[in-house]
């Protein structure tokens, strides 16, 4: 199992918003970054959110992030069927001085 | 603009090594470190290791220490990630990814710039 936990799927309508949660520790994210991947299918990863809440260029506002305490939340508004995709959160874990991973959601634009 | 192109697909036998390549270009390549990343089919990402392409210092997660080797050949811009001793648990896409602070390690988890990935096979 995942050191960072996240909901296995979300859905909402085109034009919705959504939250994807991600939920560690102290020793993750209490302690550290959070940044949010977006993995459209057969592609790999791109950098959504960087530093908690920060977009790397050519990312749209539609995307957003924040945290508190040992949880962080990815916000997407606006929804359209091309952001159908896994998400995942990641952070640096200061115990197992590793990088980890959640587990990922599943994203369906109904 | 920044790349980072990987090598083929592989199907190696359980117990072979794979190594995989990834070519950079676009970017002062010492000037970063670069992740290795793995993904089972249907799986979560899995961080392998880094390593800083500056001074080729490594670092390498618990789970595949004394498996896993990244080295780098900065005349080629290139890193590479060899794994040994293959099981079919390790079946996967791997990634090389970098990260996204110059000069070192951020510790933040932020790869700004992936490869395409590599899908290694592990059958008999």
């Amino acid at each position: 199992q995942s050191v960072l936990t996240q909901p296995p799927s979300v859905s909402a309508a085109p034009g919705q918003k959504v939250t994807i949660s991600c939920s560690g520790s102290s020793s993750n994210i209490g302690n550290n970054y959070v940044s949010w991947y977006q993995q459209l299918p057969g592609t790999a990863p791109k950098l959504l959110i960087y530093e908690n809440n920060k977009r790397p260029s050519g990312i749209p506002d539609r995307f957003s992030g924040s945290k508190s305490g040992t949880s962080a939340t990815l916000g997407i508004t606006g929804l359209q069927t091309g952001d159908e995709a896994d998400f995942y959160c990641g952070t640096w874990d200061s115990s197992l001085s590793a990088v980890v991973f959640g587990g990922g959601t599943k994203l369906t634009v109904l | 603009q920044v790349q980072l192109v990987q090598s083929g697909a592989e199907v190696k036998n359980p117990g072979a090594s794979v190594k995989v390549s990834c070519s950079t270009s676009g970017y002062t390549f010492t000037s970063y470190v670069m992740h290795w990343v793995r993904q089972a089919p249907g799986q979560r990402l899995e961080w392998m290791g880094w390593i800083n392409a500056g001074n080729g210092n490594t670092k390498y997660a618990q789970k595949f220490q004394g498996r896993v080797t990244i080295i780098r050949d900065t005349s080629a811009s290139t890193a590479y990630m060899e794994l040994s001793s293959l099981r079919s648990e390790d079946t996967a896409v791997f990634y090389c990814a970098r990260d996204s602070c110059s000069g070192g390690v951020c510790y933040t988890g932020a790869f700004d710039i992936w490869g395409q990935g590599t899908m290694v096979t592990v059958s008999s």
